[in-house]
């Protein structure tokens, strides 16, 4: 497998359901990130995790919860959901530190979250 | 305030002509870059093209070009020969660095519309 595979692509869960969405880079970066995709929104930056460490929490609801066991893999847990927070999200990751040239953010296809 | 400007909400352009995606941004750091992605109905976040803000030159990547204005802090993205695989939500976004994490920001989008 090559580049950004989230899993699941699409979810649908209850309010009182808990779930979690998976994100696995096989580029060798150093760096992952969680995005919100909400329709007709900008991209929301959710966390940022460098070298497995949290760098970025951008104020978002204890009811969503990130877990980075190592560079490869990021995990964003999913609890007592609002119908609002049903949207595309989208993982990414790059090769952080390089501050000139393109570090490209490379994404996944996104998991698609749907709260009933 | 909104850092990204894209105020096209939807664009249509012809099969084989050129159209220009427009991108204003809003920074006072003099070290930032900009980027162009490209989201197909399939939801990956595609990278198109980079343009440093110390590059002297437009970024060009095959039938894209980035027509950077600096002073008028705009960074247009131009498809020449546009191809009904060219359908897609196009976003622009630019990357701060700030305190030593940097940031990707984005813009609204701009919907492509290719037709026959």
């Amino acid at each position: 497998e090559t580049g950004v595979t989230q899993t699941p692509r699409h979810l649908v869960m209850g309010m009182t359901n808990k779930k979690s969405l998976k994100c696995e880079q096989h580029l060798g970066h150093n760096a992952m990130y969680w995005y919100k995709q909400s329709a007709k929104k900008p991209l929301e930056l959710m966390f940022v995790y460098n070298f497995k460490e949290q760098t970025e929490n951008n104020s978002v609801p204890s009811r969503f919860s990130p877990e980075c066991p190592n560079s490869s893999h990021l995990f964003l847990h999913l609890h007592t959901l609002q119908p609002e927070d049903s949207a595309l999200y989208l993982c990414a990751s790059s090769q952080e530190g390089q501050h000139s040239g393109a570090n490209v953010l490379t994404f996944g296809a996104g998991s698609r979250l749907t709260v009933l | 305030a909104q850092k990204i400007t894209q105020t096209q909400p939807g664009m249509f352009v012809q099969e084989k002509e050129a159209v220009t995606l427009d991108c204003t941004y809003d920074t006072s750091d003099p070290s930032y870059g900009l980027f162009w992605y490209k989201q197909p109905s399939s939801g990956e976040m595609i990278f198109l093209i980079y343009q440093g803000s110390y590059d002297q030159q437009n970024a060009t990547e095959g039938r894209y070009s980035l027509n950077f204005q600096k002073a008028r802090k705009s960074a247009n993205l131009v498809i020449s020969a546009s191809q009904l695989g060219d359908s897609a939500m196009y976003f622009c976004a630019m990357r701060e660095w700030k305190g030593g994490s940097e940031k990707l920001v984005f813009g609204k989008g701009t919907k492509l519309t290719v037709n026959p």
